[in-house]
């Protein structure tokens, strides 16, 4: 069984850099055919995707944020990362970590989800 | 806005059969058979339902159907139980933009 788990700070200030890891269990991230992505969703809000990093590095952002963004892995300890600058109170939401099956983009594991809190 | 339109509520009484819509382009639903439907219950991630416009993933129930045309995408849940409340979200792979994009999600209440 698939299983995916976000950590992170839960407060960030204004201005800093988000930081959040998802670490991956029953499945090496470096397996073909899967996508691992981070989705976030704002306090009452709808799903937005942010961007995702494939099995083989390869990486692919949201336009609306491809300048902010920088996801990441680390095959050796089986998790991927992502990293979101100069945040604003705008960019507090829940934000979740999931693995995607290639080309359907069908979203079928996801993490628990993480509340991050943007605020001086 | 988000790119996918879906109405932003809809309700029905138990056991009755209810059909939520998903509106794209030819971009994205119209031309790929990449559409994946979400149920969300409050306070817990996202759940896929649907996959590839009409599969289910092992363990949905298959009360859950979807199908598409066009640019429209459907969800439909027959037999409506008190537990099917929650919020359904649509997806597609887009061609232009996000490969992932979905739709401001439905909130379905069962009265």
């Amino acid at each position: 069984q698939v299983q995916l788990q976000e950590s992170g700070p839960g407060l960030v200030r204004p201005s800093q850099t988000l930081s959040l890891t998802c670490t991956v269990s029953g499945d090496p991230i470096s397996s073909g055919g899967y996508y691992w992505n981070w989705i976030r969703q704002h306090p009452g809000k709808g799903l937005e995707w942010i961007g995702y990093i494939s099995y083989s590095g390869s990486t692919y952002y949201n336009p609306s944020l491809k300048s902010l963004i920088t996801i990441s892995m680390d095959t050796s300890k089986n998790h991927f990362s992502l990293k979101l600058s100069s945040v604003t109170a705008a960019d507090t939401a829940v934000y979740y970590c999931a693995r995607a099956h290639y080309p359907s983009y069908d979203l079928e594991y996801w993490g628990q989800g993480t509340l991050v809190t943007v605020s001086s | 806005q988000s790119a996918l339109t879906q109405p932003a509520s809809v309700s029905g009484s138990p056991g009755q059969s209810i059909t939520l819509s998903c509106t794209g382009t030819s971009s994205d639903i119209g031309d790929y058979y990449y559409v994946s439907w979400y149920q969300q219950h409050p306070g817990k991630a996202p759940k896929l339902i649907i996959y590839e416009v009409t599969y289910r993933p092992s363990g949905v129930s298959n009360r859950f159907s979807g199908s598409k045309s066009g640019n429209t995408a459907s969800l439909t849940i027959s037999g409506l139980q008190a537990d099917d409340e929650a919020a359904y979200y649509c997806s597609s792979y887009s061609s232009i933009n996000s490969p992932v994009v979905f739709g401001g999600g439905t909130k379905l209440t069962v009265l």
